[in-house]
């Protein structure tokens, strides 16, 4: 399993873009990128899944360059409820079993 | 997510005492999982079951077991809970993007205490 690395925590302002870049650099060829939203004492929750260049769906963007050793997930315009823990994860096209590390903390203030 | 509920949401128990928590789902789907998350920490895999003949160990197995009594239950099983079995447990389902790695579906969650 890729190992990934990202900033523990973040801050922002209401109305701001959220850019939060996960390292990989030992991905593998058929590994993906999917990102994960936990708000406290709930589960996490599926934001978006990558596999190159860019995704786009109706809460966030993933970027993933062409050597995809990083991703950036991106929030658009955040409010006070995007406050939340978000999960990098990096798993096989099979994969199953999720390895969740210790993610980024963002916290949107007003 | 609703479709995935867990029961109890909170219990507090003695060392040594036997706990189940409970996992039912009405996605549909046949994988199943339960994960602990410890304060400030990400989630850890404790078991998982592709489906009702099926048990795997995850990352974390010791000290817990698990039942698949259905293809929409899961259950855990502290067989004599000790104090550093306190934590928030997670039930996950999931099913399988097409041409990536499954999306987990996560319960609400059982904060679990041990005294």
């Amino acid at each position: 399993l890729a190992k990934t690395t990202q900033p523990i925590s973040m801050d922002s302002y209401e109305g701001q873009e959220v850019n939060i870049t996960c390292s990989h650099n030992n991905i593998a060829t058929n590994d993906y990128i999917t990102w994960y939203q936990q708000f406290p004492s709930q589960g996490p929750r599926f934001i978006i899944q990558g596999y190159k260049t860019k995704v786009t769906n109706e809460v966030a963007s993933l970027f993933i360059p062409a050597d995809r050793k990083s991703s950036t997930l991106s929030l658009p315009r955040v409010s006070l409820s995007d406050t939340a823990v978000y999960y990098c994860l990096v798993e096989g096209a099979a994969g199953n079993k999720l390895t969740f590390g210790g993610g980024t903390r963002v916290l949107v203030k007003p | 997510d609703a479709d995935v509920t867990q029961t109890p949401r909170n219990r507090i128990t003695k060392t040594g005492k036997r706990i189940m928590l409970e996992c039912s789902q009405t996605k549909g789907h046949d994988r199943m999982y339960w994960y602990r998350q410890d304060p400030g920490l990400g989630l850890r895999l404790i078991y998982y079951s592709f489906d009702v003949k099926d048990i795997n160990k995850g990352e974390i197995s010791d000290g817990y077991s698990v039942s698949r009594q259905a293809q929409a239950k899961f259950s855990l099983s502290l067989e004599s809970a000790i104090p550093n079995q306190t934590a928030l447990y997670f039930c996950a389902t999931s099913d399988q993007l097409a041409g990536g790695p499954d999306t987990q579906y996560f319960g609400p969650g059982t904060r679990l205490t041990v005294l």
